[in-house]
């Protein structure tokens, strides 16, 4: 049973690019988050989508955007990158019950 | 404004050794508690969670101790091993019934090592 799924592994944008991560659920899962992690710090929460609707959000600007597929399959997309958008974004995901994370998205933005 | 307050930064111990890490939270609509095991590379890994009408709970050799009053909370790991070696995050939520429908607040997490 595959568990949370994140493409790319590896990404480096140049400042002022855009962005977008994806994420596959584990089997099951209806609900996708996301979180920033900067070095050497604990994730901090972006948002997190439900039925194809964001359903909360935390203290990130308009620049980080996401979406969620049918299939509950996400996005997240980050406009305008500023070298402080350099980080690991992890998914993760969950049916009820504790999160199961992905592996993440390492960003480097130059 | 921080949250969950991890400490120590980092930990280094012996083989065999307890390896302590502790947090303490403001928000008293916390009352969901887990603490993750994260290994370079790796996303965060559920560890072992707690909520607050306990005091303790074990699985082999992890416990965590809660207690209310104070607002703290600690994960202890008994006899620690090399494979231990990962950083530790504490971590927060209002969901009462697990938390995935509602956002976890991390600590800044601790960076054990354990020596052989």
């Amino acid at each position: 049973d595959a568990g949370v799924t994140q493409s790319p592994t590896h990404l480096i944008k140049t400042r002022g690019q855009q962005v977008t991560l994806r994420c596959s659920p584990k089997s099951g899962h209806d609900t996708v988050s996301w979180y920033q992690q900067a070095l050497g710090q604990g994730p901090q929460f972006i948002f997190q989508y439900y039925e194809e609707e964001e359903r909360q959000r935390g203290n990130f600007p308009d620049r980080f955007s996401g979406h969620q597929f049918p299939n509950y399959s996400s996005e997240l997309n980050v406009n305008a990158l500023l070298l402080g958008d350099s980080a690991l974004y992890l998914c993760a995901s969950s049916l009820g019950g504790g999160y199961t994370f992905g592996s993440g998205t390492r960003l480097t933005v130059v | 404004q921080q949250q969950v307050k991890q400490s120590p930064q980092s930990l280094i111990v012996q083989k065999g050794g307890i390896s302590i890490i502790n947090c303490a939270y403001e928000n008293t609509a916390f009352d969901y508690f887990p603490w993750y095991q994260q290994f370079p590379g790796k996303g965060p890994a559920l560890l072992i969670a707690i909520r607050p009408d306990v005091s303790e709970k074990k699985e082999g050799r992890f416990t965590i101790s809660f207690n209310k009053s104070a607002k703290q909370f600690s994960l202890h790991i008994m006899d620690s091993q090399p494979g231990d070696s990962a950083t530790y995050f504490c971590a927060a939520n209002p969901g009462n019934s697990g938390g995935s429908n509602y956002k976890l607040t991390f600590g800044k997490g601790t960076l054990l090592t354990v020596n052989p």
